[in-house]
């Protein structure tokens, strides 16, 4: 089954402990990217992967890390998570630039930075 | 920087009714237009593409107007299984490659 799967689901951290949530997909794809949603802020994509090695910044950047090693996993490291932190993250991943292909969704991760 | 603007509703509609969204954007070179539909802090998936020439899959048509730059979509005959909210994306690149998301437009669908 085509998918795209985060882990954890749900994470309950405090300020400062450094954490990762982790992206895979099993479709060959060459885009990911990692998004953040927020009570009327709507989803704003933090970073994004053109292909492994290939990342860049999106819209809210700061405070946030990735890495593309291989082409199926994209993590997300917070190295300092503070509480404005606190959101609903989505990995994403389509075969182009999201332009031009359908961007599938995972399951979306809960964080809360106490 | 690319804005795309949703009235956030909630529309509230009874079953069989005919209802519409429109989506507002701010970039008159973008090309490239997706509804989403969103359940309930789930994941969002695709609803369809929205084409110049207008795009029709069953009840659901969305609709491009550039020159008052904004895009539609219409539901007939609503269902309660379509209460959901729901996304437009502006995806042109415009040299990068960041997609713009509105806030969403709330429906929900009563007996």
């Amino acid at each position: 089954e085509a998918q795209v799967t985060q882990n954890p689901r749900y994470l309950i951290t405090v300020t400062g402990k450094k954490l990762t949530v982790t992206c895979s997909q099993n479709m060959n794809h060459e885009y990911m990217s990692w998004y953040r949603q927020d009570p009327g802020l709507g989803l704003r994509q933090i970073y994004y992967s053109m292909n492994v090695e290939v990342t860049d910044k999106g819209d809210v950047p700061e405070g946030y890390k990735v890495s593309r090693k291989e082409k199926r996993n994209f993590p997300l490291i917070l190295e300092s998570p503070s509480p404005n932190q606190t959101s609903l993250y989505f990995c994403a991943s389509s075969f182009g630039p999201g332009g031009q292909e359908t961007q599938y969704f995972g399951p979306g991760t809960r964080l809360l930075v106490l | 920087r690319k804005e795309v603007e949703q009235d956030p509703g909630p529309f509230n509609v009874p079953e069989g009714a005919t209802v519409a969204f429109n989506c507002t954007y701010s970039n008159s070179a973008s090309q490239s237009f997706f509804w989403y539909r969103q359940d309930c802090r789930k994941e969002p998936k695709l609803l369809m593409s929205v084409y110049s020439s207008g795009n029709e899959d069953g009840r659901f048509t969305a609709q491009l107007n550039r020159a008052s730059q904004y895009i539609s979509l219409l539901i007939r005959d609503s269902k309660l299984s379509d209460s959901a909210t729901y996304l437009c994306v502006d995806l042109s690149s415009g040299g990068s490659y960041i997609p713009t998301f509105g806030r969403g437009t709330s429906l929900i669908v009563h007996p």
